[in-house]
């Protein structure tokens, strides 16, 4: 059971708009800078956003992330059937030793 | 271009011992923390250990702690994980990934490598 709740599956047609979520806590996502994984089918994953809403070099602005107390979302408009994929979220605890955690993943279908 | 080529993945027996290797390039090896996370068959991702660029800093998870070592060489630009006393549960692909840790400030894996299948079976 993953300390970041994320809704384990959503689908939107191509070329619309979908809004991923990462439910937290005030000892992680209140607290700390959230990011976000893609990991496309039989792939690693890959960063697409990171510190909330920045994106690595070569991430297209279709992917935009936000925060809002203990609750971030991934945005993914235009959708395409390459987005299909597996997305994470991830932050850290403060009430863990260890303090890397990341969300269950949320499961993309593009109709 | 950054790349991180993990190895060492096999068929281990209950109990055994195997030990994961993560050769980088593209980059300042030396420059950056590495952390080791694995994902169990259809499962979510699970962070494992995390090693400092000097190596003088680790940490691991719950779950792993007192049966894993990391550790790193930066003159062969490698990173490792030695696994002992491994269970079924371990069973999963094995990632590494550079790690930007800033303590009290951010934290996020910017690259990974393609994996490597550990299978824990008798």
């Amino acid at each position: 059971q993953s300390v970041l709740t994320q809704p384990p599956s959503v689908s939107a047609a191509a070329g619309q708009k979908v809004t991923i979520s990462c439910s937290g806590s005030s000892s992680n996502i209140g607290d700390n800078y959230v990011s976000w994984y893609q990991q496309l089918p039989g792939t690693a994953p890959k960063l697409l956003i990171y510190d909330n809403y920045k994106r690595p070099s070569g991430i297209p602005d279709r992917f935009s992330g936000s925060k809002s107390g203990t609750s971030a979302t991934l945005d993914i408009t235009g959708l395409q059937t390459g987005d299909e994929a597996d997305y994470y979220c991830g932050t850290w605890d403060d009430d863990l030793s260890y303090g890397r955690v990341f969300g269950g993943g949320t499961r993309l279908t593009v109709l | 271009q950054v790349q991180l080529v993990e190895s060492g993945g096999d068929l281990v027996k209950p109990g055994g011992s195997l030990r994961l290797s993560c050769a980088a390039s593209g980059f300042s090896f030396s420059d950056y923390s590495m952390s080791w996370i694995r994902q169990a068959p259809g499962r979510g991702l699970e962070w494992l250990s995390y090693i400092s660029k000097s190596g003088d800093d680790i940490i691991y998870s719950d779950s792993v702690k007192g049966r894993f070592t990391i550790s790193r060489d930066n003159a062969k630009r490698s990173v490792f994980l030695q696994m002992n006393s491994l269970r079924a549960d371990d069973t999963a692909v094995y990632y590494c990934a550079r790690d930007i840790t800033v303590p009290g400030d951010t934290y996020y894996f910017h690259y990974w490598g393609q994996g490597t299948m550990v299978t824990v079976s008798s």
